[in-house]
């Protein structure tokens, strides 16, 4: 069962170019919603994040854009640059209790010179 | 060294062998996670501790899979009788106790290969 959906699976994107990777959720439960960024041989880094009484969140290039009524989220990094050039994960999770995040299955993006 | 360490970074093992993984949190770090993620997916939440205590396991944590935190510092992950099924890398995750919604800080994970 998957609780948050991601697409696309990969994305290529010429350098100064918008990257945009959406997900979707099922769980109305879910209260935070952050994104992650893998490099090759590390662990995930928490890039930004938005809880769902806000719209919109910016963080220097990286916006997300939520629609609760949807149940739609969205990363939007604006001047792609080559070093943006990760794999980007969406995650859920409640904020009473553990905080398990849920995973959407990741967007590989590559940012073209 | 302020991050979240995990060794060993890769183990190759037989089918039917037993494997221990190690984590590492952040000094002060109460809480520690542990998730699987297979090749192209995202990662799975496993286990969950708070300080020693294990409060949450997953279905995906069979019972050839076992979680301990002893003194509430380091934590360790052991599989038994290992599977080609269980080939993953190992994530550990840990963050403070206090605050809404801290981060959660990762290792660097370690790469399971069964052979």
């Amino acid at each position: 069962q998957q609780q948050v959906k991601q697409s696309p699976q990969s994305l290529i994107v010429q350098k100064g170019g918008i990257s945009i990777i959406n997900c979707a959720y099922e769980n109305t439960a879910f209260d935070y919603f952050p994104w992650y960024q893998q490099f090759p041989g590390k662990g995930p880094a928490l890039l930004i994040a938005i809880r769902p009484d806000v719209s919109e969140k910016k963080e220097g290039r990286f916006t997300i854009s939520f629609n609760k009524s949807a149940k739609q989220f969205s990363l939007h990094i604006m001047d792609s640059q080559p070093g943006d050039s990760a794999t980007y994960f969406c995650a859920a999770f409640i904020i009473q209790g553990a905080q398990k995040l849920v995973f959407g299955q990741g967007t590989r993006l590559t940012i073209n010179p | 060294d302020t991050g979240v360490s995990q060794n060993p970074r890769h183990k190759i093992t037989k089918r039917g062998q037993n494997v221990t993984f190690r984590c590492d949190p952040i000094s002060e770090h109460n809480r520690l996670y542990w998730y699987r993620q297979t090749l192209g997916q995202g990662p799975e939440f496993l286990t969950y501790f708070q300080n020693e205590a294990q409060l949450e396991k997953s279905r995906l944590l069979s019972d050839r899979f076992s979680a301990e935190r002893p003194k509430g510092s380091f934590s360790t992950l052991e599989i038994q009788r290992t599977e080609q099924g269980d080939s993953a890398m190992y994530l550990c995750a840990s963050r403070p106790l206090a605050g809404g919604q801290d981060e959660q800080f990762f290792g660097p994970g370690t790469r399971l290969t069964v052979l």
